[in-house]
């Protein structure tokens, strides 16, 4: 079965600062990977997705993780942090056309 | 975009109350929805998978029996807390695929507290 590992609880960056927040796959197939952010009380935002191709992939509001397959893992980042970046972000994965497994989450904060 | 809207997504119960919470697709079929749970400060627990048509599949440890679920159409599933206790107050969210290998879409969310 396939499953992520979020590296971290919590995060904080000051505003201006790389975000890195790093995730790490099992999987006995080539998986599908995704990054997801939460905010209180809301649903989940895709940020992006990797499923073949390019192993770089560019998400909405700056955001871009790299499939390293050498290293299994899906690391999430973004070059300067904004407060607005301030949520929970999701690691998960799914193998085609299976259910979607998540990471335990990585609550992100941006201090001014 | 696909939309998926949930619905309520909130809701205040009695315990010992059932209550049903919807998940629908608006501009796409939904072949296959998902349901999860939420505890606060934690991530989200695979419940079910609900395919059109057909009984949904539970996970280990979701009583089936509590947490009814009913995918009668292509475009909505529902997810019923039978007799609802205090533990079962969460966050529960939906979510759906359009076809083998297309993108899953969440729903909002709705906040069951039961009292």
């Amino acid at each position: 079965a396939q499953s992520v590992t979020q590296l971290g609880s919590h995060v904080s960056v000051s505003e201006g600062a790389l975000v890195l927040l790093r995730c790490n796959y099992s999987s006995s197939v080539p998986p599908y990977l995704f990054w997801y952010v939460q905010y209180p009380n809301q649903g989940l935002q895709l940020l992006l997705k990797y499923t073949t191709g390019a192993t770089l992939v560019k998400g909405i509001n700056g955001f871009e993780a790299e499939f390293k397959k050498s290293e299994t893992s899906f690391h999430l980042t973004k070059p300067s942090a904004h407060m607005s970046d301030a949520a929970e972000y999701f690691c998960a994965v799914t193998l085609g056309n299976n259910d979607m497994r998540f990471g335990a989450g990585t609550r992100l904060t941006v201090k001014p | 975009g696909a939309v998926v809207s949930q619905h309520p997504s909130w809701v205040i119960c009695k315990s010992g109350t059932s209550v049903k919470i919807e998940c629908r697709s608006l501009d796409f079929q939904a072949t296959t929805m998902f349901w999860y749970r939420q505890f606060p400060k934690q991530s989200l627990m695979l419940m079910a998978t609900s395919n059109e048509g057909s009984k949904a599949t539970y996970e280990q440890g979701v009583e089936k029996d509590k947490f009814l679920i009913n995918h009668a159409s292509l475009t909505l599933s529902t997810l019923t807390v039978t007799s609802a206790h205090p533990e079962d107050s969460s966050f529960y969210i939906c979510s759906a695929r359009e076809r083998t290998g297309g993108g899953y879409t969440f729903g909002s969310g709705t906040r069951l507290t039961v009292v």
